[in-house]
């Protein structure tokens, strides 16, 4: 079975600077890869999601963006940092065909 | 698109009590559905899913949850709860895409 990492687990920052959140996934290939946010006492939204190297997918319009450098390696990043980005970064893995998806155990984010 | 709701946003239960967790998602072809549950600060995690076959199923720790698709619900049920079941659960549609649509939430809180 797969298994997902997210670094950092905790992360402070001030409003304006950049930001690099990472996920590595283990025990499969070529998996798809997602990204969401969870806001304080809100639900999950879908930030990004990759079916592959270099394939990303954005589902809102904001100032993160979303890389996959390698197979089982996808990376959220902002340049300039706001405070309404604070919130719990979940990465999610997918074992095409199966249709469930995985979550890794996140990052907390606080903007300040 | 796919949607789906959670019309509670939070259920109060005494332990030992039963519990339904209410989840309707909107008509498609096809479709697949899934309950995870989120402990504080931690990932979500795979509670039981339904992909075609029996529409009744359980997962390991005595949920249950029964697909129904002509009121198109996937109401989660337990006849008994712990003071552990306290959680964040997420009911999540999948129309054969790339992508899960999950509802807002349920927060279950299990009181002694």
């Amino acid at each position: 079975s797969q298994t997902i990492h997210q670094w950092p687990a905790t992360l402070v920052q001030p409003v304006g600077s950049p930001l690099s959140l990472e996920c590595t996934v283990e025990g499969t290939s070529n998996p798809n890869l997602y990204w969401y946010r969870q806001a304080a006492g809100r639900g999950l939204q879908l930030l990004f999601y990759s079916v592959g190297i270099g394939q990303i997918s954005s589902e809102v319009p904001q100032n993160l963006s979303a890389s996959r450098p390698q197979d089982r390696q996808f990376i959220l990043s902002s340049k300039k940092l706001l405070l309404s980005d604070s919130g719990f970064y979940l990465c999610a893995c997918r074992r095409v065909p199966k249709r469930e998806q995985f979550f890794g155990p996140g990052t907390r984010l606080t903007v300040l | 698109a796919q949607s789906v709701t959670q019309l509670d946003s939070q259920v109060p239960v005494f332990e030992e009590a039963p519990v339904e967790l209410r989840c309707n998602y909107s008509s498609s072809v096809s479709v697949y559905l899934f309950w995870y549950v989120q402990y504080p600060n931690q990932g979500l995690q795979l509670l039981l899913k339904y992909l075609s076959g029996s529409t009744l199923v359980e997962s390991i720790n005595g949920f249950e949850a029964e697909f129904n698709k002509s009121q198109t619900s996937f109401h989660l049920r337990k006849p008994s709860v712990h003071i552990s079941d306290t959680a964040e659960y997420f009911c999540a549609a999948d129309d054969a895409g790339n992508m899960l649509t999950f509802g807002g939430g349920t927060r279950l809180m299990v009181k002694p």
